[in-house]
């Protein structure tokens, strides 16, 4: 069964800064996408980026990209000048790509505070 | 386009009552899962409907069921309610042309008194 581990339940970071959170995956499936999702007060889960498994060069959104490392199964999202908007909890989150095992595998979360 | 809705926003019922929550899913979408997140948790995967049918289902009991009907438009039914049912319950749709991308609604959040 695929697992995703975030261990860091907040982290803090200051408006302008760049702040990195961590994730650590676990599957031996060799093709699969991962995401971070974005969830504000306002419930709503908001998609912030994809990767692919297959494509090595690391995924990049206007101020957030990725460090996906495939062999240590690890895939981290940098936050590039940290908005007041950027506060919320975080959410890494596994997938096959198709078919009845298109669930999403989610991690605990982790706050993210940005200080003004 | 219409985005993924989810009704009611929130309601309050009585440990042993039975609840149906409700999902539209996004305009030309033909998938819908469920999800359910305790306080502070992420997101578990309920069951997932296409073609009106039962298409994956993840480690909750038989008193959790779904239907999907012919506009793809979904509900999620609990009976028996239990204290541990209180969460957010997400909708979300996705197309079997558009890779499967998840589009989550604005979520559900029952609490079982």
């Amino acid at each position: 069964a695929q697992t995703v581990t975030q261990s860091q339940p907040e982290m803090s970071v200051q408006e302008a800064e760049t702040v990195t959170l961590s994730c650590t995956y676990d599957t031996s499936e060799s093709d699969y996408y991962l995401f971070w999702y974005k969830q504000p007060p306002s419930r709503q889960m908001i998609l912030v980026i994809r990767q692919e498994a297959y494509k090595q060069q690391n995924a990049t959104e206007n101020r957030f990209s990725v460090n996906f490392q495939k062999a240590a199964k690890s895939f981290s999202l940098k936050i590039s000048d940290s908005q007041l908007g950027d506060a919320a909890m975080y959410f890494c989150a596994y997938r096959l790509p198709t078919g009845a095992n298109s669930k999403l595998t989610f991690g605990k979360g982790i706050t993210l505070s940005v200080r003004p | 386009e219409t985005g993924v809705t989810q009704s009611p926003t929130h309601l309050i019922k009585t440990r042993g009552q039975q609840v149906t929550l409700r999902c539209s899913s996004q305009s030309g979408h033909n998938t819908v899962s469920w999800y359910q997140q305790a306080l502070g948790q992420g997101p578990q995967f309920i069951f997932q409907y296409y073609r009106e049918e039962e298409n994956g289902r993840g480690n909750f009991p038989p008193r959790f069921s779904g239907l999907q009907f012919p506009n793809y438009s979904s509900e999620l039914n609990v009976n028996a309610l239990e204290l541990d049912d209180s969460a957010l319950y997400l909708c979300a749709s996705s197309s079997t042309r558009g890779g499967y991308e998840q589009y989550f609604g604005p979520g559900t959040r029952l609490t079982v008194t």
